[in-house]
């Protein structure tokens, strides 16, 4: 099946500092989707791409669609202590709907005051 | 609106037995969708649906059953439950094949 690696595993970072984080594709797809998880909670979408390219931000939150359709990255600006939790990306062969995305192993943000 | 609502949260089961977990969600959302949360996995496939009537299997199918007889209801059965469908299940939906998932907030399954 399809695969995502997603990196870093883990971040530590400092509040106010900028964060990266990344996934890349073995195969292409046509829907990039970043997901935020908090503890005891499903999985929140913070932002959706659908285009090769695309760069889409969502407040402090800017995200991009990859030129090759098998990468995304997510970038955080100015963290703050609530952006602390798992951040998954997705990618689908359609919109990302029920018929299958597959998710990437998640990054772990925690924010050191 | 409730968005996705699952049930039970909290579940302990001993190896054999049998349970459904419930979702219900009122966005009248066509696609409906299981997935298993494990550590270092992040989220699996099991079963999904495209619309009342219709099933179809996901990545990791085996040991679960699910049916969808309304629009809103789409149960996920353990049949005989065994240690490795210890997990955290998370039930989505989406309101066409085109768009993203809106999760429930899990049900957390331990089978002892």
């Amino acid at each position: 099946g399809q695969q995502l690696n997603q990196s870093p595993q883990s971040m530590f970072i400092q509040e106010g500092e900028d964060v990266s984080m990344n996934c890349t594709s073995s195969s292409i797809f046509n829907t990039w989707l970043w997901y935020k998880q908090d503890p005891g909670e499903g999985p929140v979408l913070l932002i959706a791409l659908y285009k090769a390219g695309e760069l889409t931000s969502n407040g402090r939150l800017t995200a991009q669609f990859g030129i090759t359709r098998k990468d995304s990255f997510l970038n955080i600006s100015a963290s703050i202590p609530s952006d602390v939790g798992i951040y998954f990306c997705a990618g689908s062969d359609s919109g990302g709907g029920a018929d299958g995305l597959t998710f990437g192993k998640g990054t772990h943000l925690i924010i050191q005051p | 609106n409730a968005g996705v609502t699952q049930t039970p949260k909290f579940q302990v089961l001993k190896t054999g037995q049998s349970m459904t977990l419930q979702c219900a969600q009122d966005m009248n959302h066509e696609y409906m969708s299981w997935y298993r949360q494990d550590p270092g996995m992040g989220l699996r496939l099991i079963h999904y649906s495209v619309g009342a009537g219709i099933t179809d299997q996901g990545e990791v199918p085996n040991g679960y059953n699910v049916s969808r007889s309304t629009t809103e209801d789409f149960p996920l059965r353990l049949l005989s439950a065994a240690p490795s469908q210890t997990s955290v299940y998370f039930c989505a939906s989406s309101r066409e094949s085109n768009s993203p998932l809106h999760f429930g907030n899990g049900t957390r399954l331990t089978v002892t």
